[in-house]
């Protein structure tokens, strides 16, 4: 079984600074995919970021990296120079690769981000 | 490219009643999968469509069900509605092959079950 686990449910930050959203996860297959999705109030999930298992570098996307720590089990989410929009709800989801386990992701309970002006 | 596409947006049922929700996805990908939204449970798998096949469930009663068409729309049914179905449901699209396979959401139907 997988489990993914937040332990934000909210945060402040400035805008035009860095934030830092915290996510584990616990797996026991060694080949696995970890995303994050933004939701904001409207409600539909917006993918931001993936990363595998078996990279060695940690991904990138524009203002959005990936801190991949393997040995740790953690993979956060740091959004740059943040921006009002960013307000929303953050999750962070798993997909294994096993037993033809298709498209099945388990999500983390989400943190919620606020961007002071 | 059209992203994915869930109608209606928003439903109001009663108790006992049954619902139909569809889905269109992204064009070429053949995978699509549902989820279930509640504040409570959160983000939940119900199920996953290949090729018109399910090929993934997850642990939700026999109420909730699905099919996947040959033009790869979607549609999930629940039946004899109960309070607790009252949830947004997301429908997702991707190629669903390939351990980089992303999956991309649609804006949500969101149910109310009165």
């Amino acid at each position: 079984a997988q489990k993914i686990t937040q332990t934000q449910p909210g945060m402040f930050v400035q805008e035009k600074e860095a934030v830092t959203l915290d996510c584990t996860y616990d797996t026991s297959d060694p080949s696995y995919g970890l995303f994050w999705y933004k939701q904001p109030s409207s409600g539909e999930m917006i993918f931001l970021i993936y990363q595998g298992s078996y990279d060695q570098q940690n991904a990138t996307e524009g203002r959005y990296s990936l801190n991949f720590q393997k040995a740790r089990k953690s993979a956060n989410l740091v959004i740059s120079a943040s921006q009002l929009g960013d307000s929303a709800m953050y999750f962070c989801a798993m997909r294994a690769v096993y037993n033809n386990a298709g498209n099945m992701l388990t999500f983390g309970g989400g943190t919620r981000l606020m961007v002071k002006p | 490219k059209a992203g994915v596409t869930q109608t209606p947006r928003y439903l109001i049922k009663t108790r006992g009643q049954q619902v139909t929700l569809s889905c269109s996805p992204i064009s070429g990908h053949r995978s699509v999968s549902w989820y279930q939204q509640t504040p409570g449970q959160g983000l939940q798998f119900l199920f996953e469509y290949f090729s018109e096949t399910q090929r993934n469930k997850g642990n939700f009663p026999g109420r909730f069900s699905g099919r996947q068409f040959s033009n790869s729309r979607s549609e999930m049914n629940v039946s004899t509605l109960e309070l607790g179905d009252s949830a947004l449901y997301l429908c997702a699209s991707s190629s669903g092959q390939g351990l980089t396979d992303t999956q991309y959401f649609g804006p949500g139907t969101r149910l109310t079950v009165l």
